[in-house]
């Protein structure tokens, strides 16, 4: 069936350090990645995506890594800042002509100890 | 600020009750998407529509429904309600892939 799961509920790094969010995925067929993060009270806010002919793609301090042998998706954050505190969910989407429907994943809050 | 735009931000009310949330989605984005999220279930899609008509259809109770007007703004409604209804309602618009999300509502049911 389809699932989007993350493998680690929460991450806590020091303020500076590099932070890796992983995310397992089972729908072979899914060609679109997007990493959302969500604080306390919004909501979801895009931070970076990835098409399925894609390995990498990087934004500014976040990179995605797409592994499609494996079906594995990380988001890289670099420098982690006290502001990157919340909950992080990969979704994906398949058949993106047939509806734009999201499969979120449960989730990761990443806390960053200053 | 993703440019959606929901109301109210909170919304209290009893079981049995019928509510209307109101969706504006960014400038010049078609679709519309409407999620439900509660702490058990996550992050649960409901429904999208594409310019005015329904596109596709996720796990939507029947007591709920929704729909998009000429103005491209859209609203969920929701009937005769539970207490497991309670949770936050986003909706998001995109072009294409890329879904930005609103802010949500806060519904809690009583």
């Amino acid at each position: 069936g389809e699932s989007v799961g993350l493998h680690l509920p929460t991450l806590s790094v020091q303020e500076g350090d590099n932070s890796i969010i992983n995310c397992a995925y089972s729908n072979s067929a899914s060609d679109y990645f997007i990493w959302y993060k969500q604080e306390s009270g919004k909501g979801p806010q895009f931070i970076i995506d990835i098409r399925s002919n894609m390995d990498k793609r990087q934004g500014q301090r976040v990179t995605v890594l797409l592994n499609k042998t494996v079906k594995h998706l990380s988001l890289q954050i670099a420098a982690t800042q006290p502001g990157d505190s919340a909950v992080y969910f990969c979704a994906e989407i398949s058949n993106y002509n047939q509806g734009g429907k999201l499969i979120f994943g449960q989730g990761t809050e990443l806390s960053v100890k200053p | 600020d993703s440019g959606v735009t929901q109301t109210p931000k909170h919304l209290i009310t009893a079981t049995g009750q019928r509510v209307t949330l109101r969706c504006s989605p960014r400038s010049g984005d078609l679709s519309v998407y409407w999620y439900q999220q509660s702490l058990d279930q996550g992050l649960q899609f409901l429904i999208q529509y594409y310019n005015g008509e329904e596109r596709a259809k996720g796990n939507i109770l029947e007591r709920f429904s929704a729909q998009q007007f000429p103005d491209l703004h859209s609203e969920l409604n929701l009937s005769s309600l539970e207490l497991g209804d309670s949770a936050l309602y986003f909706c998001a618009s995109s072009v294409e892939e890329t879904q930005y999300f609103g802010p949500g509502t806060r519904l809690l049911v009583l």
